[in-house]
């Protein structure tokens, strides 16, 4: 079964610091990729996706993520966030043969001004 | 809004009391799902309808919970005999079926809390 790994569930930055964010999920066949944000009070929105192609995807509000397959990981970075990326992140995968999305548990982030 | 609409946002319901919730998925999108979210924890998938056939369901979902989605257009998600392990943010996702159909678009959820 496939399941996700976010190793961190608080993280807390300055304005204009860079954020990256981990990801790691177990499935050894093909995969797609996203990561969602969950600003407060509102729902999820998709940040970005990987289905194929470039490992190099890049997102909306600034955000990038790279897919290492070899590592099996997906990491969510910015190179300057500001305080209203406060919001949670979740990472998430789908194997292309199901509909279901499988979540990680989320990593919190919260931006001092 | 042509987004994802759920109905109640919040329901307060005692333990041993049935509810219903509503889903509006996007117009057009013949993919519907549902997930469970407590605190703490990202989304789980509950079930999934492809048009008005529920084609997934998760172990989760127990014998007392019960999702229909008559016409393909809105489905419903019943909670028989609630109890506080119930207690959660339950959300709607849907999605086109075309190659894009891996990407869902999520509603707002609605907020159980059982007493």
């Amino acid at each position: 079964a496939q399941s996700v790994s976010q190793h961190n569930h608080h993280v807390i930055l300055s304005e204009a610091a860079s954020l990256e964010l981990g990801c790691n999920y177990s499935y050894g066949g093909t995969v797609n990729l996203f990561w969602y944000v969950q600003y407060p009070g509102q729902h999820l929105q998709l940040l970005l996706k990987y289905f194929s192609g470039d490992p190099l995807v890049k997102g909306i509000k600034g955000f990038e993520a790279e897919f290492i397959k070899s590592k099996f990981s997906f990491n969510l970075r910015k190179p300057s966030v500001q305080w209203s990326d406060t919001a949670e992140y979740f990472c998430a995968v789908n194997v292309p043969s199901a509909s279901k999305i499988i979540f990680g548990s989320g990593t919190r982030l919260s931006i001092r001004p | 809004d042509t987004g994802v609409s759920q109905d109640p946002r919040h329901k307060i319901t005692k333990r041993g009391q049935n509810v219903t919730f509503r889903c509006d998925p996007i117009s057009e999108h013949n993919r519907l799902y549902w997930y469970r979210q407590t605190l703490g924890q990202g989304p789980e998938f509950l079930t999934y309808f492809q048009n008005e056939a529920q084609l997934e369901k998760s172990r989760l979902l127990s014998d007392r919970f019960s999702a229909e989605r008559p016409k393909g257009s809105f489905s419903t998600l019943e909670i028989q005999r609630t109890e506080q392990g119930d207690s959660a943010m339950y959300l709607c996702a849907s999605s086109p079926g075309a190659a894009s159909s891996y990407e869902q678009y999520f509603g707002p959820g609605t907020r159980l809390t059982v007493t």
